[in-house]
């Protein structure tokens, strides 16, 4: 199965900071990539699809991008809901769903 | 709209087994692939298995093959997990894998709609 690796695991940041999330594949995986958002005690939440499109209901300061084997998630200016857990994943037909281990966004 | 209700809070004995349920509403049940995906006590997301109703297609984690049994009833996917040890203690999530069909073939997206969560504690 393809492995996904996200960094860093904890992210330390301050309101209106831009924050980058990098998670890589380990074989190319197109543009077959997902995030989530997941709050404390709260089921995860799709975030971003096929890379970069994003969910209604999400504020267009999160951004994706990459392609192949090394993606970003982009929050331009980090608000007070944005403090959580993201989560890349890999999606395809043929092979088994895979997460990365988690990126947490905390208040520095 | 889309909505996935999950069964509630499950104590077990090890070794012993557990059954969850996740009944879905606001789409076509059988068009779409449900997923089981679990996530421990301060870890992170583990895909456990799946199913697409159309068809009766499964598939598992190597990991979980031979212990997990998912199957499709009226809108309602189920979970069964056997021979529980206490690292089977976690949340389990059902999620809506959307899903998409070229030439009859079925194509896996993204899980697109979560359910709220069960949480199954193993315990002597």
């Amino acid at each position: 199965d393809i492995q996904m690796t996200q960094s860093p695991s904890t992210l330390s940041a301050s309101v209106g900071d831009r924050v980058t999330i990098t998670c890589r594949a380990s074989q190319s995986i197109g543009n077959s990539l997902a995030w989530y958002q997941q709050q404390p005690g709260k089921a995860p939440k799709l975030l971003l699809s096929d890379v970069s499109t994003l969910e209604g209901g999400f504020s267009s300061r999160f951004s994706g991008s990459g392609s192949g084997t090394e993606f970003t998630l982009t929050i331009s200016s980090l608000q007070p809901d944005d403090f959580a857990t993201y989560y890349c994943q890999h999606y395809d037909s043929y092979s088994l769903s895979t997460f990365g281990q988690g990126t947490k966004v905390e208040i520095k | 709209q889309v909505q996935l209700v999950q069964s509630g809070a499950e104590v077990k004995k090890p070794g012993s087994s557990v059954k969850i349920s996740c009944e879905t509403s606001g789409y076509p049940f059988t068009s779409h692939t449900v997923a089981w995906v679990r996530q421990a006590p301060g870890q992170g997301l583990e895909f456990v298995g799946q199913i697409l109703p159309l068809f009766d297609s499964l598939k598992y984690a190597q990991r979980f093959q031979g212990r997990v049994t998912i199957t499709a009833g009226a809108s309602t996917v189920y979970m069964e997990l056997s021979s529980l040890t206490s690292e089977d203690t976690a949340v389990y999530y059902c999620a809506r894998v959307f899903t998409k069909y070229n030439y009859g073939q079925a194509q896996y997206f993204y899980m697109d709609v979560w359910g709220t969560g069960t949480t199954v504690t193993v315990s002597s």
